[in-house]
């Protein structure tokens, strides 16, 4: 059975520090990896990785793929209050269709 | 502007009525999605769509139904089927070989 395994499910931390969510996969014929931010409503979107061992990057935000190990990193560093939400990772497959496979996400707090 | 759209936002019900949820985009994607999300689960698959007048089950198809009949619609009807109909419901979009999926705002359905 696909799975998708974030951790830690939650995450208090003050502004200025640095995070790391993490997110390991079992699926078969895996396409892509992709990162999403929920603030309140609909996740919007982040990052996807087909690659294993290029980070991608947008401001603070930072993403790497490991296809060997089958993990996926999210690191921000420099955290503000802003970026307090609920950081999900979906996985891709395929099987004759495309579908993808979401963790359960990882929920961050940064306080003032 | 292109995007996703999702209507109601709120929906209250009474339990045994069916019930259906409106997703439309104007973003010319190919496939569509059906998504549960429940307090501190992920995203749940309940149907999705590649090309119009097709669409597979998810994980959690029993106690839907959807229809395809144009590119730009993808309805859900939540039946009285379902036990647990109580949810934020979203809706998301894709282009039929590509990783990224937009999401709508949501419906949160209560059935009391």
């Amino acid at each position: 059975e696909d799975k998708v395994v974030q951790s830690p499910l939650s995450l208090v931390v003050h502004e200025g520090d640095t995070v790391t969510l993490n997110c390991s996969y079992e699926v078969t014929n895996f396409r892509s990896l992709l990162w999403y931010k929920q603030e309140k409503k609909a996740p919007t979107f982040l990052f996807m990785l087909t690659s294993s061992g290029i980070e991608k990057k947008s401001g603070r935000l930072s993403s790497i793929l490991d296809k060997k190990e089958l993990f996926s990193i999210l690191n921000i560093t420099a955290t503000q209050t802003g970026d307090s939400a609920v950081y999900l990772c979906a996985v891709e497959a395929t099987s004759g269709t495309y579908k993808y496979i979401f963790g359960t996400g990882t929920r961050l707090k940064v306080l003032a | 502007d292109g995007g996703i759209t999702q209507s109601p936002k709120y929906l209250f019900r009474k339990e045994g009525q069916n019930v259906t949820l409106s997703c439309e985009q104007n973003l010319n994607h190919d496939a569509m999605y059906w998504y549960r999300q429940d307090p501190g689960q992920g995203l749940r698959l309940i149907y999705y769509s590649q090309i119009v007048n097709d669409f597979q089950k998810g994980d959690i198809a029993e106690g839907y139904s959807v229809s395809r009949e144009k590119k730009e619609s993808f309805p859900l009807t939540v039946t009285s089927a379902q036990k647990n109909p109580t949810a934020f419901y979203l809706c998301a979009s894709s282009k039929r070989t590509s990783g990224e999926q937009y999401f709508g705002p949501g419906t949160r359905l209560t059935v009391t």
